[in-house]
């Protein structure tokens, strides 16, 4: 059982640059979430999806956007990639409300130059 | 606009000791979670306590919640090197969306 699979693990851009990142979960969770962790700010959610087909927005939304298709997957896009965009993301995915237990991925150290 | 405030920031023991770690929050909430990260790991969920508990256990792990406070502590007892990591606390509260909110973590380093 894989649980939360990020893809990819590492990724340098530059400035401007585009990317996706795919956030893959087998555990038939209905809600997913985007966050971004820098140096002793915690985890700050970025955007979060309660159902196939459906997202919104978290706490610092700006810059990026999401993509639910499919109900095990959830991809983050950075349409235009900035400095400040520099950090380690993680994917994060629950069964739903009452409890919401959280299960992460691996992570995705993104650097933008 | 983080709900959960662990304390220490920082914490360094010797093997066998015990640690603690705080966290404060600001609203309401329907529970309150602990997670563990290890370095350059994701997040692993270690404990929940409902707003309705005072206390949990789990192994080692001991929880305690004041909602009178805002606050939770927990408790590693008889700590090894292998609990070294981040622990974050994160709330829950329904009212706030289907959400977690995470505190910014406690660097536990367990010395041997």
């Amino acid at each position: 059982n894989a649980g939360v699979t990020q893809t990819p693990k590492f990724r340098v851009l530059k400035t401007g640059q585009s990317m996706t990142l795919l956030c893959a979960q087998d555990m038939n969770h209905e809600y997913m979430y985007w966050y971004r962790q820098d140096p002793g700010m915690g985890l700050r959610l970025i955007h979060y999806s309660v159902g196939e087909g459906t997202t919104a927005k978290g706490e610092v939304p700006d810059g990026y956007n999401v993509s639910r298709l499919k109900k095990q997957n959830f991809l983050l896009g950075l349409e235009s990639a900035a400095p400040s965009q520099t950090s380690v993301y993680f994917c994060a995915s629950s069964l739903g409300l009452a409890v919401n237990i959280q299960y992460f991925g691996a992570g995705t150290r993104l650097s933008v130059l | 606009s983080q709900q959960g405030e662990e304390d220490p920031q920082a914490l360094s023991i010797q093997e066998g000791e015990n640690a603690t770690m705080n966290c404060s929050y600001k609203t309401s909430i329907n529970n309150l979670q602990w997670y563990r990260q290890n370095s350059g790991r994701g997040l692993v969920h270690l404990i929940l306590i409902r707003s309705n508990e005072r206390e949990k256990h789990s192994g080692r792990l001991r929880v305690t919640l004041d909602t009178s406070k805002k606050s939770s502590s927990l408790l590693i007892t008889a700590s090894r090197a292998a609990d070294t990591a981040s622990y974050f606390c994160a709330t829950y509260d329904m009212e706030y969306g289907n959400k977690l909110v995470f505190g910014a973590g406690t660097i536990l380093r367990v010395k041997s």
